[in-house]
């Protein structure tokens, strides 16, 4: 079965350093988000691309929060600084233009800022 | 924003009882889906539902959507441990670019 996959998997770095986070999604699938999930709580959506624009990132940290997916395949999302508060699980996910289908994501990538 | 709430924040059962869950939703919605999340890992889809379905069924998943309210529940059946996890219900509200908006969660443990 096709999966969306994320790298890396764990990540720890020191507040002020810069971070980056990648994903590939789903051959085929034109629609990708990257949320943000805080311990205890439900994913919230950063920025959503359809191919290779961005189309919401109205909740994306846009002072330090930077993505992009040039090619309209896989993604890369970068924190540039880090701060304390940006300690969360990075989720990708894809998903089909035009199908009424759930979204596939990826295992994600564990952030811890120190 | 989170557009869900979930209810109740925390589930505790034992194996073989029935598990709901129940989500509300503040804005009109194109369909709503339910997905688990085992402890530290990605989010895995178990049922979508549109706006205009009442209920709907998979395997011992059984939601229902009453757009006059707001709400959804989902009932797990016969639960085992292997259904201890997390679940979300997520919203994709109409119009604009199929975005899904998750609620908080609810915290299922099924104890054997």
């Amino acid at each position: 079965e096709a999966e969306v996959a994320q790298s890396p998997r764990y990540k720890i770095t020191e507040k002020s350093q810069a971070v980056a986070f990648w994903c590939d999604p789903i051959s085929g699938h034109a629609t990708l988000y990257w949320y943000r999930q805080i311990l205890g709580q439900g994913p919230e959506l950063l920025v959503q691309f359809q191919d290779e624009s961005v189309v919401d990132d109205s909740q994306l940290p846009k002072d330090r929060f930077s993505a992009e997916r040039l090619k309209g395949v896989d993604s890369t999302l970068k924190i540039q600084p880090a701060e304390l508060g940006d300690s969360a699980m990075y989720l990708c996910a894809s998903s089909p233009l035009g199908q009424l289908v759930g979204y596939t994501f990826g295992s994600g990538t564990r952030l811890t800022v120190v | 924003s989170q557009q869900g709430e979930e209810d109740p924040q925390a589930l505790s059962i034992q194996e073989g009882e029935n598990a709901t869950m129940n989500c509300s939703y503040k804005t009109s919605i194109n369909n709503l889906q339910w997905y688990r999340q085992n402890s530290g890992r990605g989010l895995v889809h178990l049922i979508l539902i549109r706006s205009n379905e009442r209920e709907k069924h998979s395997g011992r998943l059984r939601v229902t959507l009453d757009t006059s309210k707001k709400s959804s529940s989902l009932l797990i059946t016969a639960s085992r441990a292997a259904d201890t996890a997390s679940y979300f219900c997520a919203t994709v509200i109409s119009g604009g670019y199929n975005k899904l908006i998750f609620g908080a969660g609810t915290r299922l443990a099924v104890h054997p």
